[in-house]
């Protein structure tokens, strides 16, 4: 199956300072990439979709001045956590899609937990 | 999108098949079927998806009801790395972003 990487897999960082988490597609070019947020026993929740040459689309709720997403590429979305803060600490997953039609689907990174002091 | 019910937890002995339930009720005829799973700590996985016809591939089988109203996901060998939540999802394709709900927590047992 398709690969999809990030990095890095973790991050400790001080309150107050930016964090960079790169996503890549491996084997395949992705218009689209999906970023979700992870707490610790729930579920995954959507933060944004990236599309390739465009601005992010957010989530109700989800702070676009905070979490800057850029897709400068078929194969790289990145998501900075600007000013990052101890609530921010949490498992960071993306996700591209690949495929048209009944073949579409999504393969997801590995995830990166950040830690936020 | 259609919302999917699934069981919170379900067991399963090492070695027997893993039939893993979803209801979909009010699933449109555009829609698919996904299925994903995440083993803890790790990132999803997708597992496999379908229309209305059942599907197999090297993974699971996907069997999905006539009316297609609930489906069904199995392992047909489960085993303790089966281990994880796994979500069913009902989605358009062209231009879908994935919500994921609750999900069913597998647990396989030795």
């Amino acid at each position: 199956g398709a690969v999809v990487s990030q990095h890095p897999s973790w991050v400790i960082c001080k309150s107050g300072t930016s964090v960079k988490i790169e996503c890549r597609s491996l084997d395949f070019q992705a218009t689209t990439m999906f970023w979700y947020r992870q707490f610790p026993k729930q579920s995954l929740m959507l933060m944004a979709t990236s599309n390739e040459g465009s601005k992010a689309t957010y989530e109700q709720g989800v702070e676009k001045d905070k979490f800057l997403i850029n897709h400068a590429s078929l194969t790289l979305s990145t998501l900075t956590v600007t000013s990052a803060h101890p609530e921010d600490s949490s498992f960071y997953i993306c996700s591209a899609r690949t495929g048209q039609g009944g073949r579409e689907t999504q393969y997801f990174g590995p995830g990166t937990r950040l830690l936020v002091l | 999108d259609a919302k999917t019910t699934q069981p919170t937890s379900m067991d399963c002995a090492e070695g027997r098949a893993a039939n893993l339930p979803c209801n979909h009720s009010t699933i449109s005829g555009n829609e698919y079927v996904y299925w994903y799973r995440q083993i803890h700590s790790q990132g999803p996985q997708y597992i496999i998806h379908g229309l209305k016809n059942n599907e197999t591939n090297e993974m699971a089988s996907l069997i999905i009801t006539e009316d297609r109203k609930s489906s069904t996901l199995i392992l047909p060998h489960a085993t303790l790395r089966d281990t994880a939540v796994y979500y069913c999802i009902a989605q358009n394709t062209g231009g879908f972003k994935t919500i994921f709900g609750a999900g069913t927590r597998l647990f396989v047992k030795a």
